[in-house]
């Protein structure tokens, strides 16, 4: 069974870089099945898909957050990265990784917990 | 870029009620159009894909239909677990997706 689990700080200061990995264990990271994605959920409001990654190292990002967002992989460790640049108070959200599965339709299959990212000074 | 709505935003239900929601594109997706509960506190599951097909464990009360721009997520019978909160997502680009605003069900 796949598992997804996501890590880093907690706290970020405003115009600072925020930065996540998420661990996959269960499954391969090289697997053809799978981008690997990253969505985020401010508190009471919806999903936003942030970008996904290829074990490759392809990406796709979301249009309104491409310029400051990377994503990375490692798959030496089994892991991807988000990484965010000059963050406000508006990138203050629980962050969630996913498999973003290869299909016609693409879809979002497996799920970390999610971690709370919070932008304050 | 494709906008997705969701229709209504939220709804009081009681345990055995069929629930319809309903969820439109901006644009046509053709069948590229996929459903996840959200409970509180939890991640995303997802329900359906491509409109209509149900993902593998989930309870076959859960329905979905349409396709082009307009789509329909049902609930035969709601039990006590379906309270939540259910998103469309439209992956009609490459590998981009989209969700809609959510649809909150709770107890009537």
């Amino acid at each position: 069974q796949l598992q997804l689990q996501e890590s880093g700080p907690g706290l970020v200061k405003p115009s600072e870089t925020l930065s996540l990995t998420c661990t996959v264990s269960g499954g391969s990271i090289s697997t053809s099945s799978y981008y690997w994605g990253w969505i985020r959920q401010p508190s009471g409001k919806g999903l936003e898909w942030i970008g996904s990654i290829y074990y490759s190292g392809h990406t796709y990002y979301s249009p309104s957050l491409k310029s400051r967002v990377t994503i990375s992989v490692d798959t030496s460790k089994s892991q991807f990265s988000l990484i965010l640049s000059s963050v406000t108070a508006a990138d203050t959200a629980v962050y969630y990784c996913a498999t973003h599965r290869i299909s016609r339709p693409a879809y979002l299959d497996n799920w970390g917990q999610g971690t709370l990212v919070t932008v304050s000074s | 870029d494709i906008q997705m709505t969701q229709s209504p935003s939220s709804l009081s239900a009681s345990v055995g009620d069929r629930v319809t929601i309903t969820c439109r594109a901006s644009q046509n997706i053709n069948n590229y159009l996929n459903w996840y509960q959200q409970k509180p506190g939890k991640a995303p599951k997802l329900l359906l894909y491509a409109a209509s097909s149900l993902q593998s464990g989930v309870p076959s009360r859960f329905s979905g239909s349409g396709s082009g721009t307009d789509f329909t997520l049902t609930i035969s019978s709601l039990q006590p677990e379906d309270f939540a909160t259910y998103y469309c997502q439209q992956t009609y680009g490459t590998l981009q997706a989209t969700f809609g605003p959510g649809t909150k069900v709770d107890i009537k």
